[in-house]
């Protein structure tokens, strides 16, 4: 079954730093989604990218997804304290099949 | 447009009671999938329905059920109740069929099994 693998797990920025958030697969993705979730609340939905290669960006966030198509990376750019909160990686097994597979999250604290 | 809304909220059960969950998707998506996300174990699918269909299920027993209305509601019930199912259990909409199309989710019912 496919795998997520997020690095770090956690992550202790001070503000106004940049940052990199990466989610590994052991399969090819299909669809790759970044979520940010506030602890015990729902998911936000921050992006999605499909094509191996593309790279879309969001006010400060940065999202890629490499060529061969099983690493992503969110890039942070002058972090803020609104940007805390856990960051999840999810996967498209592809076909639409079994709903997403999200990787365990990366906790990131801002530090005034 | 107003957003996925779950309910309740918060849920507090008994060891071998039965509970029921309500999704509200987005208006006009007609896909309605739900997540549970433990400390331990993370998010993981549970199931999804299109048009009153179940069209996928996760790796869950089968106390853990659900259903679709004709207008795109879900609900999720979850009987006999054990400890472990103590869990923030979260319900994602989509315009069509699961993963294939964005997922926007609920803020979740937060289910505490005493």
């Amino acid at each position: 079954s496919q795998e997520l693998e997020q690095s770090p797990q956690s992550l202790i920025v001070q503000e106004g730093k940049n940052l990199t958030i990466n989610c590994t697969s052991s399969k090819t993705l299909y669809g790759l989604y970044w979520y940010k979730q506030k602890y015990g609340e729902g998911l936000i939905f921050l992006m999605m990218l499909q094509k191996g290669g593309e790279e879309k960006s969001h006010e400060k966030i940065t999202a890629k997804l490499d060529e061969k198509k099983q690493q992503s990376s969110l890039h942070i750019t002058a972090s803020q304290p609104s940007h805390a909160g856990i960051y999840l990686c999810g996967a498209d097994k592809g076909g639409g099949a079994d709903g997403l597979t999200f990787g365990k999250g990366t906790h990131l604290i801002i530090q005034p | 447009k107003a957003g996925v809304t779950q309910t309740p909220r918060y849920l507090i059960k008994t060891r071998g009671q039965q509970v029921t969950l309500s999704c509200s998707p987005i208006s006009g998506h007609r896909s309605v999938s739900w997540y549970q996300q433990t400390p331990g174990q993370g998010l993981q699918f549970l199931f999804e329905y299109f048009s009153e269909t179940q069209r996928n299920k996760g790796n869950f027993p089968g106390r853990f059920s659900g259903r679709q209305f004709s207008n795109s509601r879900s609900e999720m019930n979850v009987s006999t109740l054990e400890l472990g199912d103590s869990a923030l259990y979260l319900c994602a909409s989509s315009h069509d069929r699961g993963s294939a199309d964005t997922q926007y989710f609920g803020p979740g019912t937060r289910l505490t099994v005493l």
